[in-house]
C-alpha cells in the first residue's frame, strides 16, 4: 500500500477555497486515489476518485499530477458544514484502506 | 452507494462483558469489513468478513476477541469480547461497491463503545 502523507490541520473561512495536498510518492501504476470526508460521530464518506489530471463532481475536484506522486483535494467555497477530517488513500481497490491521520480542517464563519 | 445501518449506536458495558455489534446493509455485497477507531485517532482495520467464509483478521486482531458472523449477503455482527476500558473505541463496518473508476467503500455511522 502507498503511504500518504498529508497536512494534520487546515483552517479557512466561509466562502473560501480548501486546498489540501496528499503526497504519495510510492503509488503504483495500477493505484486509484480516493477522499474521504469524515464528521465527527459519523463513519468516512467516500468525496472523489481520480486515477489522472482532474476530476470534478458536485462536491470537490482532484487534481493529479503527470507523476502522480500528489494529489490536490479541492473544496470551492466551503461552508461551516464543510469543517471534518479528509483522509486521502491510495490503492487499487484491493479493499485493504489505510487510513492515514487525515487532514482536519476547520472552517470559521 | 449503500445505505448502511449499525446497531447499537452506543453503548457503554462492563469490563469483562461482551456487546455484539449489527450491521445491515441495503443491498446485497460480497465484501464488508469491520474497523475501529479509538478516540482521535484514525481508522484501523479489523478484519474482512465475506459471506460464506472465515473473517480474516488483520495483524493485532484475533477471532477469540473479534468474532465476527457473516450469514447472508447484507448482514454481519462484530462481537467484542472479554472487554477492558482499551477496547472503548467506535467500530465502524463498511461495504465495498464498484464504482466508475475503481472500488468505493461505503460505511456505517459507527458504534460507540465505552468500556468501564
Amino acid at each position: 500500500l502507498a503511504k500518504t502523507t498529508q497536512p494534520i490541520s487546515m483552517d479557512s473561512y466561509e466562502g473560501q477555497e480548501v486546498n489540501i495536498t496528499c503526497s504519495h510518492n510510492n503509488i503504483a501504476t495500477n493505484d486509484y486515489i480516493t477522499w474521504y470526508q469524515q464528521f465527527p460521530s459519523q463513519g468516512p464518506r467516500f468525496i472523489i476518485q481520480g486515477y489522472k489530471t482532474k476530476v470534478t463532481n458536485e462536491v470537490a475536484s482532484l487534481f493529479i499530477p503527470a507523476d502522480r506522486k500528489s494529489s490536490t483535494l479541492s473544496l470551492p467555497r466551503v461552508s461551516l458544514s464543510d469543517t471534518a477530517v479528509y483522509y486521502c488513500l491510495v490503492g487499487a481497490g484491493d479493499y485493504k484502506l489505510s487510513f492515514g491521520a487525515g487532514t482536519t480542517v476547520t472552517v470559521r464563519a | 452507494s449503500a445505505v448502511i445501518s449499525q446497531k447499537p449506536s452506543r453503548d457503554i458495558c462492563q469490563r469483562g462483558t461482551s456487546l455484539t455489534i449489527q450491521c445491515q446493509v441495503d443491498s446485497q455485497v460480497t465484501m464488508m469489513f469491520w474497523y475501529r477507531q479509538q478516540p482521535g485517532q484514525s481508522l484501523t482495520l479489523i478484519a474482512t468478513a465475506n459471506q460464506g467464509s472465515e473473517a480474516t483478521y488483520e495483524s493485532g486482531f484475533v477471532i477469540d476477541k473479534f468474532p465476527i458472523s457473516r450469514p447472508n449477503l447484507t448482514f454481519s455482527t462484530l462481537t467484542v469480547s472479554n472487554m477492558s476500558p482499551e477496547d472503548s473505541s467506535i467500530y465502524l463496518c463498511s461495504v465495498e461497491l464498484s464504482g466508475p473508476l475503481s472500488y468505493e467503500q461505503y460505511f456505517g455511522p459507527g458504534t460507540r463503545l465505552t468500556v468501564t
